[in-house]
């Protein structure tokens, strides 16, 4: 079966540095993708790791290690507006299906 | 800008009923994809396709049926709605298949059906 896991909530101050993991065990891997939801609103792409290492976009990283099975998106500088919910998919397959973990839901507290 | 719509923001429907949720998507792509997503248990893959008149069941297809017959639009059919089926309903679309490429899916802005 297909598994992904990340922490169901999270709670950060403006302005520091949020780390959000996720664990995954796959039967194929094509890529990790983060995605940004906020509250009524439809997922948004934000980073995408297909080799092990770091990604940085901005405020946002993202890491993979393909041996263990681990991602983290890292949020710097946290704000106001970071509060939402962050999904982790994995890409399986030739038609690149994603397999959503349920998400992390970030508030981020003044 | 990748423009993913759907017919309907909220819709109220009643048991029984037989309901239509469209998704229309602009930029060319071959896949597409139908999400419900729940509280607590995330998105789930109800059906995707990756070509016209193409489909192929995702992890909870039970009591819906789709279709696909231009490449643009892309149908979710509830035959005869049922309380359990009152979610929040997405659909994304993505270009391609060739592996490498990020492929990421774009989202429509989601339709909240409840089921009466």
């Amino acid at each position: 079966g297909q598994n992904i896991d990340q922490p169901t909530e999270m709670t950060a101050t403006e302005g520091a540095i949020v780390q959000i993991n996720c664990t995954y065990q796959t039967s194929g891997f094509n890529g990790l993708f983060w995605y940004q939801q906020h509250a009524g609103e439809a997922p948004t792409f934000l980073s995408y790791n297909v080799l092990d290492g770091l990604e940085e976009k901005g405020r946002f990283s993202s890491f993979l290690s393909r041996s263990k099975g681990y991602s983290y998106l890292l949020l710097k500088e946290l704000q106001m507006k970071d509060s939402a919910s962050y999904l982790c998919a994995v890409s399986l397959g030739a038609t690149n299906k994603l397999i959503f973990g349920t998400g992390t839901l970030l508030a981020v507290q003044p | 800008d990748v423009k993913v719509t759907q017919s309907s923001r909220y819709l109220v429907k009643r048991t029984g009923e037989k309901v239509f949720l469209e998704c229309v998507q602009d930029m060319d792509h071959e896949n597409m994809f139908w999400y419900r997503q729940d509280p607590g248990l995330g998105l789930r893959l109800i059906y995707f396709s990756y070509d016209v008149k193409m489909k192929e069941k995702g992890d909870i297809p039970e009591g819906y049926s789709v279709s696909r017959e231009k490449k643009e639009r892309f149908s979710l059919i509830l035959e005869s709605a049922s309380t359990n089926q009152t979610s929040m309903y997405l659909c994304a679309s993505s270009s391609g298949t060739s592996g490498g490429k990020r492929n990421e899916q774009f989202f429509g802005p989601g339709t909240r059906l409840t089921v009466l």
